[in-house]
């Protein structure tokens, strides 16, 4: 299909490992956004691109999270040293134009255990 | 602090009834306000949206009434079906902030009886 692709959808890890997050925006869009959903919660902001520019990481609960989007397509979130309350559902946003107010389109997010 | 509070948490409406979730900010630099659909296992999807300069988008059976001088808006579901079973979530954002990361307020869990 042509939505937002992540992968992978479950990822299980011990506690200590790193992990890599993989978004597949649809193509052609300018904007990507990573959020974080705990059990039972609204999707918190963690950070946003404008093509391969991150232009806000303020979301971004500590520095052992880290994303990039080197050539203003596909993204990738790495946790660094993941501790237990980093479990939750990590999604993925993308929208058509940069300027705000534009629709923000979520794939089905990756979710992430940490044992 | 939280900037966008949802409620009621949960609901149960009958089939052929009308579902309204009120939704109220802090942040008046909030100009674009979005509701999100949820099934379980999927991501948010768009419903509908609403910006300050209007008082009422209606869209199908969905409807955003916006109160800019209460900092309220609320979604209504007319004619409520069961597969309209979700969870529904309000959001905000500063579109001129220079980012345009999205506000959620917690959800509230829909549950329409047949």
């Amino acid at each position: 299909g042509a939505g937002v692709s992540q992968s992978p959808r479950y990822k299980v890890a011990k506690r200590g490992q790193d992990v890599a997050l993989r978004c597949d925006p649809i193509s052609g869009h300018v904007s990507l956004f990573w959020y974080q959903q705990a059990l039972g919660q609204g999707p918190e902001f963690l950070t946003y691109f404008q093509n391969e520019a991150q232009l806000d990481k303020s979301g971004l609960p500590s520095d052992r999270f880290f994303a990039e989007r080197p050539e203003g397509s596909v993204s990738t979130l790495k946790i660094q040293r993941t501790q237990q309350e980093d479990s939750a559902v990590y999604l993925c946003a993308s929208s058509f134009a940069g300027q705000g107010g534009q629709p923000q389109h979520f794939g089905d997010g990756t979710r992430l255990s940490i044992l | 602090q939280q900037q966008v509070k949802q409620s009621p948490q949960s609901l149960i409406v009958q089939k052929g009834g009308i579902s309204i979730i009120n939704c109220a900010y802090e942040n008046t630099a909030f100009d674009y306000f979005p509701w999100y659909q949820q099934f379980p296992g999927k991501g948010p999807a768009l419903l509908i949206a609403i910006r300050p300069d209007v008082s009422e988008k209606k869209e199908g059976r969905f409807t955003i009434s916006f109160n800019k001088s209460a900092k309220q808006f609320s979604l209504h579901i007319m004619d409520s079906q069961p597969g309209d079973s979700a969870t529904y979530f309000c959001a905000a954002s500063n579109t001129g902030g220079g980012a345009d990361g999205l506000t959620f307020g917690k959800g509230t869990h829909l549950i329409i009886q047949p």
